[in-house]
Formats: C-alpha cells, structure tokens, sequence
C-alpha cells in the first residue's frame, strides 16, 4: 500500500533562516506530487506541482522553491523565511483518480 | 477558472443529519471529493464520486451530484462529536491536474 511521509512534523525557525521541508512517497512510482500551504486553518493553497523529476509548476511566485531530485521525493526551499511563510504544509501524491495528503508539518516563523 | 464554494460553518447536534454543501463552477469535473481535515491533522479522504453518477453510499456517508446545477453534497447520518472537523470539498477536471478546493466547512458538533 502507498504510504506518504513528510518531516519534521514542526518547526518553529527565524526570519531570514533557510528552509528545507521533505516529502516521500513508498508504494507507487511516477506519481504527481504537491506541495500544499494552509493559513490559519483555514483554505488550501497550492504552491508547486510535479509530474516528474525535475518538473516543477510553480502556481503561486514567493520565496519559495521546490525540487524533486529523485521519483519519490519532493522538497520545498526557502533561502530566507519571512513570517508570512508561517503556515501548516501539505505534502500531498495522486494516482489517476484520488489525491492523497502527508501529515503535514507545521511552520512557525519568529 | 473554475471555482469551489462551501459555506465556512455548519453546526448541528450530536445524533442529528449535517448536511454539507459545495458549488463548483467546472463543467468538465471528472470526480469530486469529500476531504475530512481533524486539528493539526493533514486531509483524510473520505469519499469521491464519479461525475456521470448522481449518489453514492458509504456507511453514515451520502454524497449527493447535481451535475445540471454542478452542486454536490455530503450528508452525514446520525452525526457524532468525532465527525466535528474541517470538510473539504473538491474538483478534478483533466485526470493528472492539479485538484481544486473549497475553503472548508467547520463542522461543530454539540453534545
């Protein structure tokens, strides 16, 4: 059965620290892989998207980046947060019809 | 573009049938979905429907398609203080695309 990890589960960082945020899947290969953000509880925002390795969709321009060095793995950077990065993160896979989410990890910026 | 709707708060008394509502605005929706999203949790799938099907059961779960009016609906029976969470409804258009969300219904459950 498929299984997605993402970690650290929380993280309370700086401004201006870099970031790192890490996603894997096991049971599939090839998927589509997404990076979520949600503010306050509230709605999803979608940040990145990839079909493959080494194909990122960027949907929304920030201080953000994401990779995806290897099928399975998926990384979402930053080189400096600012407090408004400050959320809960959702790593999320899709085979042909249904979309499946991480944990999530949660972001404090200070 | 297309667009999700719901309503941001629904509340209801434990026992009782909630009803959640949703809109989209995609007329080539393949599949919509029901997410259940508990505190600090990441998004549980609860259930989908294709878009050529007007219902579908699953235990206290019925989701209800109005394609003609794109309205969908879950309708949790004999609702329960375990049920109250964010539900999340959402779109597929092109199978591999990305999914669109509603901003969530709070669910809250009084004993």
């Amino acid at each position: 059965s498929q299984t997605i990890h993402q970690w650290p589960a929380t993280l309370v960082q700086p401004v201006g620290s870099p970031l790192s945020l890490e996603c894997t899947v096991e049971g599939t290969s090839n998927p589509n892989l997404y990076w979520y953000r949600q503010a306050a509880g509230r709605g999803l925002q979608l940040l990145f998207y990839s079909v493959g390795i080494g194909q990122i969709s960027s949907e929304v321009p920030q201080n953000l980046s994401a990779s995806r060095p290897q099928d399975r793995q998926f990384i979402l950077s930053s080189k400096k947060l600012l407090l408004s990065d400050s959320g809960f993160y959702l790593c999320a896979w899709n085979g042909r019809e249904t979309q499946y989410f991480g944990p999530g990890t949660r972001l404090l910026v200070l | 573009g297309e667009d999700v709707e719901q309503s941001l708060f629904l509340s209801v008394r434990e026992g009782d049938s909630s009803v959640i509502n949703c809109t989209y605005t995609d007329s080539s929706s393949t599949y919509l979905y029901w997410y259940k999203q508990e505190p600090g949790a990441g998004l549980q799938l609860l259930t989908y429907i294709f878009s050529n099907m007007d219902m579908k059961q699953d235990q206290r779960l019925t989701v209800l398609l109005n394609k003609k009016d794109k309205h969908l609906s879950l309708r949790i029976a004999d609702t329960q203080t375990g049920d109250s969470a964010i539900y999340f409804c959402a779109e597929l258009g092109v199978l591999g695309t990305p999914l669109v969300f509603g901003k969530g219904t709070r669910l809250s459950v009084i004993a």
